[in-house]
C-alpha cells in the first residue's frame, strides 16, 4: 500500500523559506505514471493546487506561485521536496502531498489517486 | 485559468435521500473532472476519475456523469459515513483546479 508522509518544520517566520519534504513509502518516485505534486489548503477554505514534478525533474506550477516554488524530487531517498519563499500569513495552510496518476505518457491530465495525512504550516513571527 | 464552481455550497438531507451535486467548468474540459469526499480533519479521497469512472474502493451508490463544461456527482442513497465536503477538479490544462467545494450534512 503506498503511503506518502509530509515533513517539516509547523512554524514559519514571514519573509522565510517554507520547505516541506514528502517521503514515499510502499511505491517508488521512478515510475513512468506518475507525477508527484503539492496541495495546499488554507484553514476553513477549500484546495489549492501548487504543482506536480515528474520523477526525471519536469514540473508543473501554479503561475500564481511560480516566481516562490520549487519542487524538486530525490530518487535516492524515494521522496521529493516544496520550497515556498517569501512567506506571508496568506501562505498558512494544511500542504498535502500526493501521487498523480497520469493518463498517458503525453500528457499531464490525470488525478490524485493518494494522499499524505497533511501538514499544518503556519506563517507567524 | 480554468474556473469551477459547485453547486450547492452546502445542503443538509436525510438518510437514504438521492443528493445531487454539480460542477461548471468555465470552459470545455472533456471528461477531465474527478470528484474528492474529504472528511474533517482528514485528507481528500479520491471517488471517481474521467467525470464517470468509480475509483477502486469506493461504494457504488457514487456515480458521476458530465462531459464538456457540466458535470454531477450523486449518492444514490446517503449513509451516515457521507457527511463531508466533495471537491470537483479539473485536469484539462494547468493549473488544475478545483471547485469551492459542496457540503453535505446529514439531517
Amino acid at each position: 500500500q503506498l503511503q506518502l508522509q509530509e515533513s517539516g518544520p509547523g512554524l514559519v517566520k514571514p519573509s522565510e523559506t517554507l520547505s516541506l519534504t514528502c517521503a514515499v513509502s510502499g511505491g517508488s518516485v521512478s515510475s513512468n505514471n506518475y507525477y508527484w505534486g503539492w496541495i495546499r489548503q488554507p484553514p476553513g477554505k477549500g484546495l489549492e493546487w501548487i504543482g506536480n514534478i515528474y520523477y526525471s525533474g519536469g514540473t508543473y506550477y501554479d503561475p500564481s506561485l511560480k516566481s516562490r516554488v520549487t519542487i524538486s524530487v530525490d530518487t535516492s531517498k524515494n521522496q521529493f521536496s516544496l520550497k515556498l519563499d517569501s512567506v506571508t500569513a496568506a501562505d498558512t495552510a494544511v500542504y498535502y502531498c500526493a501521487r498523480h496518476f497520469r493518463f498517458s505518457t503525453v500528457t499531464p491530465r490525470g488525478y490524485f489517486d493518494y494522499w499524505g495525512q497533511g501538514t499544518l504550516v503556519t506563517v507567524s513571527s | 485559468d480554468i474556473q469551477m464552481t459547485q453547486s450547492p455550497s452546502s445542503l443538509s438531507t436525510s438518510i437514504g435521500d438521492r443528493v445531487t451535486i454539480t460542477c461548471r467548468a468555465s470552459q470545455t474540459i472533456n471528461t477531465y473532472l474527478n470528484w474528492y469526499q474529504q472528511k474533517p480533519g482528514a485528507a481528500p479521497n479520491l471517488l471517481i476519475y474521467g467525470a464517470s469512472s468509480l475509483q477502486s474502493g469506493v461504494p457504488s451508490r457514487f456515480s458521476g456523469s458530465g462531459s464538456g463544461t457540466d458535470f454531477t456527482l450523486t449518492i444514490s442513497s446517503l449513509q451516515p459515513e457521507d457527511s463531508a465536503t466533495y471537491y470537483c477538479q479539473q485536469s484539462y490544462n494547468t493549473p488544475w483546479t478545483f471547485g469551492q467545494g459542496t457540503k453535505v450534512d446529514i439531517k
